[in-house]
């Protein structure tokens, strides 16, 4: 089941924070974040496995909540290189399937 | 080469002719992937092989026909495609169907096909 991000666009100038979210209707096994910049492959930025979990990648950081049913991401301080569209991609079950589900993506703009 | 490598990066063909992507991981991974980017789908998942053998194909029509002759290398025949086929596809590994770590997926740079 396609989990769902929220917002779909945000547009920032540089230096201020932004929250995107990742939710399911059901409790999921992992929640991993990827960030795609425009006509680049996504990237991975980081996998969250425990509920209640806080995860941080230099000013990104993300958690997951303890019902493991919603994944947030943290940008702090935000930079012109943090511009791009990010995912979240969810495995419902260990081991039921080698895929992720991946949302529709967050695309995130910084301005000067 | 290190990561996953796909070629061409450019693709332009008619709706006649017969064209294969390649991809290829240099991470030793034993799943790998197919997707389709597209601005209505962002992230359109197509085929997916664990140690060679398919464990899922996405209602994909039959003019895409995927091969994986072994863990490291992933093609994607393509014949008499459709305009509304244009997008970018992308190739992905990752370790294994075991979950969690070994489910994060490392994507190639992708190939941009025009269907003309």
């Amino acid at each position: 089941q396609q989990p769902v991000q929220s917002p779909q666009a945000v547009i920032l100038r540089e230096g201020e924070d932004a929250v995107i979210n990742c939710s399911s209707s059901k409790a999921l096994y992992s929640v991993h974040w990827y960030r795609q910049k425009h006509g680049e492959a996504p990237v991975f930025l980081m996998i969250l496995l425990k509920g209640g979990e806080q995860k941080g990648h230099e000013k990104i950081s993300a958690s997951f909540n303890e019902k493991k049913q919603q994944s947030s991401l943290y940008l702090t301080a935000s930079q012109l290189s943090y511009s791009g569209t990010y995912f979240c991609g969810t495995e419902e079950a260990q081991g039921g399937s080698e895929k992720l589900v991946f949302g529709k993506g967050t695309k995130l703009t910084v301005n000067p | 080469e290190t990561g996953v490598t796909q070629t061409p990066r450019h693709l332009v063909m008619g709706m006649t002719n017969k064209k294969s992507l390649k991809c290829e991981q240099h991470l030793g991974h034993n799943a790998m992937y197919w997707y389709k980017q597209s601005a209505k789908k962002p992230l359109e998942l197509m085929f997916v092989y664990n140690f060679k053998e398919q464990t899922e194909n996405n209602s994909v029509p039959s003019r895409f026909s995927p091969e994986c002759p072994n863990s490291s290398h992933l093609f994607l025949h393509l014949h008499t495609l459709q305009p509304e086929d244009s997008a970018l596809y992308l190739c992905a590994s990752s370790q294994d169907g075991r979950g969690g770590v070994q489910a994060t997926q490392y994507f190639g740079p992708g190939t941009r096909l025009l269907v003309l």
